[in-house]
């Protein structure tokens, strides 16, 4: 009964180049959350989606960075050309259901380094 | 949208004391609080979450408490051991969705 599923753990990238996170959520889930969380300071909510659709995007930056969750496969947050300050702990989290009151769990995260 | 607010941030206890970690939270319409510990170098884990149709509930050591006229709730930790040490997270619902707003956080120190 695997959990929350991320990869890679640990991700490099040089300022100018691309990073993709990879999550897939647990087994009969299909909602999906990205949360940021920047060193020392809380999660904050990035974007939300259901299979093939954004549900909410209000927490996400307005450049550079996209999300998507297809029909088949991983959900996948992809940041453009990084700068230093995309470096931060990205996690992704699932839920059941989109119901206000329903469980969500985490992923390990990826810990994003911009060099 | 929801806000929350954490205390303390940082709190020391010795072996075997309680800790208790409040939050407050700002929309009445919210009706659901989750409590998340968070070791170094993992993901949240959720350890215990409340329902605003019940003010307390409880789970061996951990107990969390729901104040909805006052728009608090908190976290209850007895007989605390080494291994609770930890970065502790509330959160309340984010919006109309079912995605979270979390508090900063509380460092969590149980010293043996």
């Amino acid at each position: 009964n695997a959990g929350v599923m991320q990869n890679p753990r640990h991700l490099v990238r040089r300022r100018g180049q691309e990073a993709r996170l990879r999550c897939s959520p647990m087994k009969g889930h299909s909602h999906v959350y990205w949360y940021r969380q920047l060193p020392e300071e809380g999660l904050k909510f990035m974007v939300y989606l259901q299979k093939e659709n954004i549900i909410d995007e209000s927490g996400m930056p307005k450049e550079r960075f996209s999300a998507e969750f297809p029909k088949e496969g991983p959900s996948i947050l992809r940041i453009q050309q990084v700068v230093r300050g995309d470096s931060a702990a990205y996690f992704c989290a699932s839920s059941l259901t989109g119901t206000r009151n329903t469980e969500a769990f985490f992923g390990q995260g990826t810990r994003l380094t911009v060099v | 949208g929801e806000n929350v607010e954490q205390h303390p941030s940082t709190l020391s206890v010795q072996e075997g004391d309680s800790a208790v970690i409040k939050c407050t939270y700002s929309d009445s319409a919210s009706n659901y609080f989750p409590w998340y510990k968070q070791e170094l170098g993992k993901g949240p884990q959720l350890i215990i979450d409340i329902r605003s149709n019940v003010g307390e509930k409880k789970d061996q050591r951990i107990a969390v408490t729901l104040n909805k006229t006052a728009k608090h709730f908190s976290l209850h930790i007895t007989e605390t051991q080494p291994e609770d040490s930890a970065v502790y997270f509330c959160a309340a619902p984010h919006s109309g969705y079912s995605t979270l707003t979390f508090g900063k956080g509380t460092m969590l120190l149980v010293s043996p």
